[in-house]
């Protein structure tokens, strides 16, 4: 079955790196996301990996995959204040027209 | 284009009623999907369409909701007999057939 996994906090100071990480079940995703969720504000789609590849850069943001361990992260490089919100992790298989979605990780940057 | 989006932004009503929520997608996208969401959850699926079709409805979806796209471009989100438990945010998105999405902003129900 579809079942995605997060850890539910993190804090970091801003300047710092932040790791968000994700688990997932299905060995058959061949996409997956990271959104971005401010509060009272729906979600926007931060970055997304194809299952052949392992690691994706764009600007301060990089996703690792480990297929063998159906693990992804989310590094975000010089973390910011603005950067405090929810992050959301979620996979979409081929030929599925619906994502899974984590319950996501409150990301808190401290001044 | 401005993006998805959703109307009502807020809707109270009480139990028993029926409700219906509108979204307008991206006018490029042929897919759009309905998700709900609660406090300190992740999106919930409910149903998409592709184009005008219908192609999946969650398990889990109660029959007293419906959902419709009729000329494939906007969609509505009925809920009938309300109850307290259907009290959520409302989320829909829209996407090309591969790729993710574009969120609005949602509908908040709150069901008294």
């Amino acid at each position: 079955g579809e079942d995605v996994e997060q850890s539910l906090f993190l804090s970091v100071r801003e300047g710092d790196s932040s790791v968000i990480n994700c688990t997932y079940t299905d060995s058959s995703s061949t996409y997956l996301y990271w959104y971005k969720q401010e509060p009272g504000a729906g979600l926007q789609l931060l970055t997304y990996i194809f299952s052949n590849m392992d690691m994706k850069q764009d600007q301060r943001l990089t996703v690792l995959l480990n297929k063998k361990d159906k693990h992804l992260s989310l590094r975000i490089a010089d973390t910011q204040t603005g950067d405090s919100a929810i992050y959301f992790c979620a996979e979409t298989y081929t030929n599925a027209g619906k994502s899974t979605f984590g319950d996501g990780t409150t990301l808190t940057v401290k001044p | 284009d401005t993006g998805v989006s959703q109307d009502p932004r807020h809707k109270i009503t009480k139990r028993g009623q029926n409700v219906t929520f509108r979204c307008d997608p991206i006018s490029e996208h042929n897919r759009l999907y309905w998700y709900r969401q609660t406090l300190g959850q992740g999106p919930e699926f409910l149903t998409y369409f592709q184009n005008e079709a219908q192609l999946e409805k969650s398990r889990l979806l109660s029959d007293r909701f419906s959902a419709e796209r009729p000329k494939g471009s906007f969609s509505t989100l009925e809920i009938q007999r309300t109850e307290q438990g259907d009290s959520a945010m409302y989320l829909c998105a829209s996407s090309l057939a591969t790729g993710g999405y574009t969120f609005g902003s949602g509908t908040r129900l709150t069901v008294v």
